[in-house]
């Protein structure tokens, strides 16, 4: 199974600053990443797919990179309802798994 | 509007059996692979199963493979998991999500329904 190390696991910050979490893929699953956006009491929701590629309507701020088995998402711009938990999600192969989730908190 | 309506969850002892239905509308359903994901309380997500839109690719996590079955009634545009021999560990909210493709990988789940709550105790 391919197992998928994100960090930090919480992180504190500020409206406007800039924002990294990193997804460690265990080999190599290509460009299969994906990451969804998870507020309290709400179903996941589609931010990025494919390593880099942004949902329709997701703002700009909001981007995706990748170097060999490191996968990132950054917020350029922090606005107070990006604060939520974030999870990556490999599709390379089955079983599909995630990672352990990042709460972003003020 | 692309809507996922899960339903079936509830409170169930040890070893029993629940089945998990998802209602889908706004697109077409035999044209997506269709997924089960769950979230214990206060934790992250877990995969549990995928269906191809014809059935003939599924797939299980370890935690649960042999225990529970995914299926899929084209006609009805519904998706299913039938859960067996449940035990605490399975309490969990379960998703059902909607894949991009018909089947195969490097895929992503866009939208999630709202999930149901299936609870394990005695």
């Amino acid at each position: 199974d391919v197992q998928m190390t994100q960090s930090p696991s919480s992180l504190s910050a500020s409206v406007g600053d800039r924002v990294t979490i990193v997804c460690r893929a265990s080999r190599s699953i290509s460009w299969y990443l994906n990451w969804y956006q998870q507020k309290p009491g709400k179903a996941p929701k589609l931010l990025i797919y494919a390593t880099s590629n942004l949902q329709s309507g997701v703002p700009s701020r909001f981007s995706g990179s990748r170097s060999g088995t490191d996968f990132t998402l950054t917020i350029s711009s922090l606005q107070p309802e990006d604060f939520a938990t974030y999870y990556c999600h490999q599709s390379y192969s089955t079983p599909y798994t995630f990672g352990q989730g990042t709460k972003l908190e003020i | 509007e692309v809507q996922l309506v899960e339903s079936g969850g509830g409170l169930v002892q040890p070893g029993r059996s629940l089945r998990l239905s998802c209602a889908a509308s706004g697109f077409t359903f035999n044209d997506s692979a269709m997924h089960w994901v769950r979230q214990a309380p206060g934790k992250g997500l877990e995969w549990v199963s995928g269906i191809s839109w014809n059935s003939g690719t599924i797939g299980y996590a370890d935690s649960v493979k042999g225990r529970f079955t995914i299926s899929r009634d084209n006609a009805k545009n519904s998706l299913y998991l039938q859960m067996n021999s449940l035990r605490p560990e399975d309490t969990a909210l379960y998703y059902c999500a909607k894949d991009v493709y018909a089947s195969g990988s490097g895929n992503w789940f866009d939208p999630w329904g709202q999930g149901t709550l299936v609870t394990v105790s005695s």
